[in-house]
């Protein structure tokens, strides 16, 4: 089974600067996405940003880029300047790719809650 | 598009009775979630289907809950009887079979058994 780590359950940081969320995971495949969803106070799930496993370039979606190191494990999520509006719960998250038992199903780690602060 | 769509936004009800959860995935996506969040456990799969066929209810917690997916644009997850324990956000997903992988999430039904 695949387990996902965030080991920083709450952050801030200051408006315009830059901040870095950690995750880490757990798996034996070698087939999978990871991604991160932004979760704000209205609750609805969003998607920040994907990585897939076999491209060994690190995603970038404007102020949100990851660094990820597969031998490691390691999936941590970068947001430059940083908006009053990036307040939120974020959750990485782990998506196997192989076909069988619990495929395409996300695992989620337990979150890290951002503030941004003015 | 109009997103997967949940019903309903909050829920309030008494210990002992029957809730039903509903879901609309988004027209032409293969797989649909049921997930469950808490402050306790985060985020939990409690179900999903392909095809609007169950593939692994191995996250439902007992036989009180349930869920079905009569066809590719309705699924339901029933509580009966519900306990407080189950007061929780509960959230559908679903998903293409092509593109990119994501999942789309609703806008999540709180409920709230006292």
């Amino acid at each position: 089974a695949q387990t996902v780590t965030q080991s920083q359950p709450e952050m801030s940081v200051q408006e315009a600067e830059t901040v870095t969320l950690s995750c880490t995971y757990d798996t034996s495949e070698n087939n999978y996405y990871l991604f991160w969803y932004k979760q704000p106070p209205s609750r609805q799930m969003i998607l920040v940003i994907r990585q897939e496993a076999y491209k060994q370039q690190n995603a970038t979606e404007n102020r949100f880029s990851v660094n990820f190191q597969k031998a490691a494990k390691s999936f941590s999520l970068k947001i430059s300047d940083s908006q009053l509006g990036d307040t939120a719960m974020y959750f990485c998250a782990f998506m196997k790719r192989r076909p069988g038992a619990g495929s395409y199903q996300l695992t989620f780690g337990k979150g890290t809650k951002l503030s941004v602060i003015p | 598009d109009a997103g997967v769509i949940q019903s309903p936004r909050h829920e309030v009800t008494e210990m002992g009775q029957e809730v039903t959860l509903r879901c609309k995935p988004i027209s032409g996506h293969d797989y649909l979630f049921w997930y469950r969040q808490t402050m306790m456990r985060g985020l939990e799969l409690l179900i999903y289907f392909n095809n609007n066929v169950p593939i692994d209810d191995s996250g439902m917690p007992e036989d009180r809950f349930s869920a079905k997916m009569p066809n590719a644009s309705f699924s339901t997850l029933k509580i009966q009887p519900s306990e407080p324990r189950d007061s929780a956000v509960y959230f559908c997903a679903s998903r293409g079979d092509r593109g990119t992988g994501e999942l789309f999430f609703g806008e999540g039904s709180r409920l709230t058994v006292l």
